[in-house]
């Protein structure tokens, strides 16, 4: 499909494995955001990357966490040595800054941390 | 940098009555603001947007004020049915270059029959 998709959907991990999620953006988007929602919770902004600028790390909670965006296109949300608090679901979106602020969004990915 | 506040963090309602949710942002320079619906279990969609050079906007059953000068936004939902049962998002950011989207912490409606 044309969508943000977004894989794995589900991941159980034990407490210090790390883990990588992945974002695939609609084609040409030039922005893309990654956001953690814990259950109940709101959109916590973690990093945001647009075109071929630095991205903004500003929401990344700890060092554990990292990310990057390959050729533009691709992003890979990395978190070290996860911790039970990191349980959450990690949503990607995408969004042409160009011609329009509309973020669409992936199914994300929820993460669980024995 | 920007920071959005919303209230109520719930709301509930009934069927036929109007809804009312509230959000202020910090940065004057602002001048997007997108709503977001979140039904449970799904993807956060928009549902309508405003752009600081208008005031007021409609969409059916929805709309949606700004107050430049206040800085606060609002949305209002008429003749509630309970299909408008979800999580609303309110979020701002300067449109356009490199500007990252903040939403505010959301409000939980329910609509009840």
């Amino acid at each position: 499909g044309a969508g943000v998709s977004q894989s794995p959907s589900n991941k159980v991990t034990e407490k210090g494995k790390d883990v990588e999620l992945r974002c695939d953006p609609i084609s040409g988007h030039t922005a893309l955001y990654w956001y953690r929602q814990s259950l109940g919770q709101g959109l916590e902004f973690l990093i945001y990357f647009q075109g071929n600028s630095a991205p903004d790390k500003s929401g990344l909670p700890s060092d554990r966490f990292s990310a990057e965006r390959t050729g533009g296109s691709v992003s890979t949300l990395t978190i070290q040595r996860t911790q039970q608090e990191d349980s959450a679901v990690y949503l990607c979106a995408s969004a042409d800054r160009v011609n329009t602020g509309e973020l669409f969004f992936g199914e994300g990915s929820r993460l669980t941390v024995l | 940098g920007e920071n959005v506040e919303q209230h109520p963090s719930t709301l509930s309602v009934q069927e036929g009555d109007s809804a009312v949710i509230k959000c202020t942002y910090s940065d004057s320079a602002s001048n997007y603001f997108p709503w977001y619906k979140q039904e449970l279990g799904k993807r956060p969609q928009l549902i309508i947007d405003i752009r600081s050079n208008v005031g007021e906007k409609k969409d059916q059953r929805i709309a949606v004020t700004l107050n430049k000068t206040a800085k606060h936004f609002s949305l209002h939902i008429t003749e509630t049915q309970p299909e408008d049962s979800a999580v609303y998002f309110c979020a701002a950011s300067i449109e356009g270059g490199y500007n990252k989207l903040i939403f505010g912490a959301g409000t939980r409606l329910a609509v009840h029959p």
